[in-house]
């Protein structure tokens, strides 16, 4: 079946260093999607990817699709206290389908 | 109104006891699931309903009885459930194509 995973899976960081966490997928993906949890809540939405080799940012959040669309990576610049949290990836084969299958997840710490 | 709405937010049952999760959105989404998530793990896919018929059971046990009334209501039914059942329940809305908006969970711990 489909398989999603995530590295690394904890990070500790200094408050104002870069973080990025990494997402593969055993088989191409239609598109993917990128959730924050902080800690004690639940999952937020942050951006969805659509397109090969596709960049969003977010403010200081850039967001990547891997040309072959098996891969995806989030990296945040500047990390704050903010940041904490766990980052999950989330990957659709079907276009069609409903069926997201999330990553084991990258939880950051940001030390102050 | 842009948020998914759970109740109860916390839920102490018996093995014996049956029980309802509800959960509640207005944002005219027509897919909404239910998702299950053990410490420390990912969300886990348990139902999916579009258009408030079931299209996704990912062979959850009996015990869990999933229900959609109408477009912005989901309930998952409990009945006999094991320790081991224990978790966050999430339950997610989303338009066709969109990300999921996630509402708060219900923390159930079986006893």
């Amino acid at each position: 079946g489909q398989q999603v995973m995530q590295i690394p899976q904890y990070q500790h960081v200094q408050e104002g260093e870069d973080f990025t966490t990494y997402c593969n997928s055993s088989t191409t993906l239609s598109n993917i999607q990128w959730y924050k949890q902080r800690p004690g809540g639940h999952p937020v939405f942050l951006i969805q990817l659509v397109k090969s080799g596709e960049v969003k940012k977010q403010k200081r959040l850039t967001f990547q699709f891997g040309e072959a669309k098996k891969n995806s990576s989030l990296h945040i610049t500047a990390t704050q206290t903010t940041d904490v949290g766990t980052y999950f990836c989330a990957g659709r084969r079907n276009p069609y389908g409903q069926n997201f299958v999330f990553g084991p997840g990258t939880r950051l710490s940001v030390l102050p | 109104d842009t948020e998914v709405t759970q109740t109860p937010k916390h839920l102490v049952m018996g093995m014996t006891n049956k029980k309802s999760l509800k959960c509640e959105q207005h944002m005219g989404h027509r897919a909404m699931y239910w998702y299950k998530q053990k410490a420390k793990k990912p969300p886990e896919l348990m139902f999916v309903y579009s258009y408030e018929k079931l299209s996704i059971n990912e062979s959850v046990p009996s015990r869990f009885s999933p229900e959609c009334p109408n477009s912005s209501l989901l309930n998952l039914h409990l009945h006999a459930l094991q320790p081991e059942d224990s978790a966050l329940y999430l339950c997610a809305s989303s338009r066709a194509g969109n990300g999921y908006t996630f509402g708060s969970g219900t923390r159930l711990t079986v006893v």
